[in-house]
């Protein structure tokens, strides 16, 4: 089946510095990939939509500055967190949506620990 | 504004027991709905896709409804095991691709 990968999985890391995070479609070409916010506990947050060759859009009250998206091919996107504070600590998780199957599909999940 | 909504957001059965899970949504008009099965501290298990003009699907030991009209969908998992714990989420996708998700029904199975 479809895979999607996301990595680093678990990230630690000083206040103040910038953090990158992978998510790569590993057998689909995906034009649309999401990026989402976990916190304990409680459900996915929609933090924005990331598409292949053009701006990520970004769900209200989600700094985009704070938060680079950046979709430049079919099969990877990345999350930078710049500038990390601890609160900014979080999972965060993406997800590849497959244009073929309308299928949703999930990446592992990164654990971001801002000390 | 499509809002989702699982009931209930906890449950806890003896092992063999099925299981009922219910999801809803305010908006009909959606492209399909889908299940996942989030284990703590790790990302989504994709478990069964319903398009909008499918009725049911059936994976093993599970089988999902949908009722668009109702704006309903029910996950059912028979012969519960220990193993299914986890957290289930319900994700609705709308005509315009927007995703909306459920906050999920923490499922405890006990031995």
């Amino acid at each position: 089946g479809a895979v999607v990968s996301q990595h680093p999985s678990r990230v630690i890391c000083k206040s103040g510095t910038s953090v990158k995070i992978e998510c790569r479609s590993l057998d689909f070409q995906a034009t649309t990939m999401f990026w989402y916010r976990q916190f304990p506990k409680q459900s996915l947050m929609l933090m924005a939509t990331s598409n292949e060759g053009s701006k990520a859009t970004y769900e209200q009250g989600v700094e985009k500055d704070k938060f680079l998206i950046n979709h430049a091919s079919l099969t990877l996107s990345t999350l930078t967190v710049t500038s990390a504070h601890p609160e900014d600590s979080s999972f965060y998780i993406c997800s590849a949506w497959r244009t073929s199957s309308g299928e949703l599909f999930f990446g592992e999940g990164s654990r971001l620990t801002v000390l | 504004k499509q809002e989702v909504t699982q009931i209930p957001a906890a449950l806890s059965v003896p092992e063999g027991e099925n299981l009922v899970l219910n999801c809803s949504f305010t908006d009909s008009a959606i492209y399909n709905l889908q299940w996942f099965r989030q284990d703590p501290g790790k990302g989504l298990t994709s478990l069964l896709l319903i398009q909008s003009s499918q009725r049911e699907q059936t994976s093993g030991r599970l089988n999902a409804s949908l009722d668009k009209s109702s704006g309903r969908s029910t996950l059912y998992i028979a012969a519960s095991q220990p193993g299914d714990s986890a957290t289930y989420l319900c994700a609705v996708v709308s005509n315009d691709y927007k995703l909306s998700f459920g906050a999920g029904t923490t499922v405890t199975v006990r031995a």
